[in-house]
């Protein structure tokens, strides 16, 4: 049974360009979550989607957006990129149940993101 | 607001020894609290969760936890550090909602030396 994956693993850009990660959720998930992990840094969650809407989001720019589509895989884009978006970008996947907040997450091996 | 934070951000341990890694976090609310381990060039793990009942808990690889509300704390311990224990270790916090986003400390480097 795969796990979450990510893609692509490494990916390089310059200031001013705009990226795009993937992410595919575990078998039976239907909730993906992206996280941002600055070198040293715990992750820092930017937002959720579940049912191809965004559900929550943490404190980042507009710069920052998403997509999830039907077979709930998920897309984040970042426009505009600045060196501080360098990171590793966690993508996690969860089973959506109403009022409970302890569902594990599972997280993908992530998609580390150098701006020059 | 909620928050985790992790006393001490490199532990040095050897092998055979105790690990205690600390974690307090603040929350108005009864939390949900979770222990991952991060191994290099790799995604987060869970380790244990702490959610309603005993508030000792198992996990993964012979960690426990013991949450302790009085003192608003979840350290993560295991008796005997193994080599393979070496990765970082991050503590987070959940609140009931369903939307499961986890905010968390900014994690401990666990290194185990012969």
């Amino acid at each position: 049974d795969a796990g979450v994956t990510q893609s692509p693993t490494h990916l390089i850009k310059t200031r001013g360009q705009q990226v795009t990660l993937r992410c595919s959720p575990k078998s039976g998930h239907d909730t993906v979550s992206w996280y941002q992990q600055a070198l040293g840094q715990g992750p820092q969650f930017i937002f959720q989607y579940y049912e191809e809407e965004e559900r929550q989001r943490g404190n980042f720019p507009d710069r920052f957006s998403g997509h999830q589509f039907p077979n709930y895989s998920s897309e984040l884009n970042v426009n505009a990129l600045l060196l501080g978006d360098s990171a590793l970008y966690l993508c996690a996947s969860s089973l959506y149940q109403e009022g409970y907040g302890a569902n594990v997450l599972t997280f993908g091996a992530g998609s580390r993101l150098t701006v020059l | 607001a909620q928050s985790v934070t992790q006393l001490g951000s490199h532990v040095s341990v050897s092998e055979g020894a105790l690990v205690l890694l600390r974690c307090n976090y603040s929350s108005s609310v009864p939390p949900y609290l979770f222990w991952y381990v991060q191994y290099p060039n790799q995604g987060l793990q869970l380790l244990l969760k702490y959610t309603t009942g005993a508030t000792l808990v198992k996990g993964i690889n012979g960690f426990e936890a013991e949450f302790k509300k009085s003192e608003t704390s979840f350290h993560l311990t295991k008796p005997s550090a193994h080599m393979s224990d070496a990765a970082e270790y991050f503590c987070a916090v959940s609140l009931s909602g369903g939307y499961n986003k986890l905010i968390f400390g900014a994690g401990t480097r666990l290194a185990v030396h012969p």
